[in-house]
């Protein structure tokens, strides 16, 4: 069965340091992984997706996640945090091959500190 | 276009009452997921739909949970003698789906139960 963990329920980064969120995976075949965001009082959110083509990952608002098949990871790092990242941060997993459920982490909250 | 719709956004109820909760998913969308989120907790998963396959009920906390897929759209999650730790934001989720591929999940706004 597949899963995900998140190291780090809250995560605290000062404005315009390295934002970095950890995400490790477990699954037995070859996953597709993602990263939600949840800003205060709204529904949740794709940032990236990896879907077995480039390791390396970009999406919105500056952020990117890297595949690492030999750590079983796919960590989320933004170079300069901005106050508007304050935000819950998901992991999410599924298994390539046939329809397959999405399994959430249990969320990274991350404060940013002027 | 139309995202994912979720009725009421707010619930209150005595405990004991059942509740409805209402899903309506983007159109096409043949992936319907319930989640539930709790205060300080994660996202815990109820209940996956995918097209006329039996759902994935492995989520349900207890038999007072059920939900239902009519047509292949709508779903409703339904409570029975609701408790106050049923007290949560329910998410829904829909998505296209197909064999090899996994598609971005679009959430709804969420209904806010509260039991008292």
């Amino acid at each position: 069965a597949q899963s995900v963990t998140q190291l780090g329920s809250h995560v605290s980064v000062s404005e315009g340091a390295l934002v970095l969120l950890r995400c490790n995976y477990s699954s037995s075949v070859p996953p597709y992984l993602f990263w939600y965001v949840q800003y205060p009082n709204q529904g949740l959110q794709l940032l990236l997706k990896y879907t077995s083509a480039a390791t390396l990952v970009k999406g919105i608002n500056g952020f990117e996640a890297e595949f690492k098949k030999s750590e079983t990871s796919f960590h989320l790092t933004k170079p300069s945090a901005h106050m508007s990242d304050a935000a819950e941060y998901f992991c999410a997993v599924s298994e390539s091959g046939g329809y397959q459920k999405v399994t959430f982490g249990t969320g990274t909250k991350l404060q940013v500190i002027p | 276009g139309a995202g994912v719709s979720q009725s009421p956004s707010n619930k209150v109820t005595e405990k004991g009452k059942d509740v409805e909760l209402r899903c309506d998913p983007i159109s096409g969308h043949t992936a319907l997921y319930w989640y539930r989120q709790s205060l300080g907790q994660g996202l815990e998963f109820l209940i996956y739909f995918q097209g006329n396959s039996a759902p994935d009920k492995s989520g349900l906390p207890s038999d007072r949970f059920s939900a239902e897929r009519t047509g292949g759209s709508v779903s409703t999650l339904t409570i029975q003698r609701t408790q106050q730790e049923d007290s949560a934001v329910y998410l829904c989720a829909s998505s296209q789906s197909g064999t090899g591929v996994s598609y971005e999940q679009y959430f709804g706004p969420g209904t806010r139960l509260t039991v008292t």
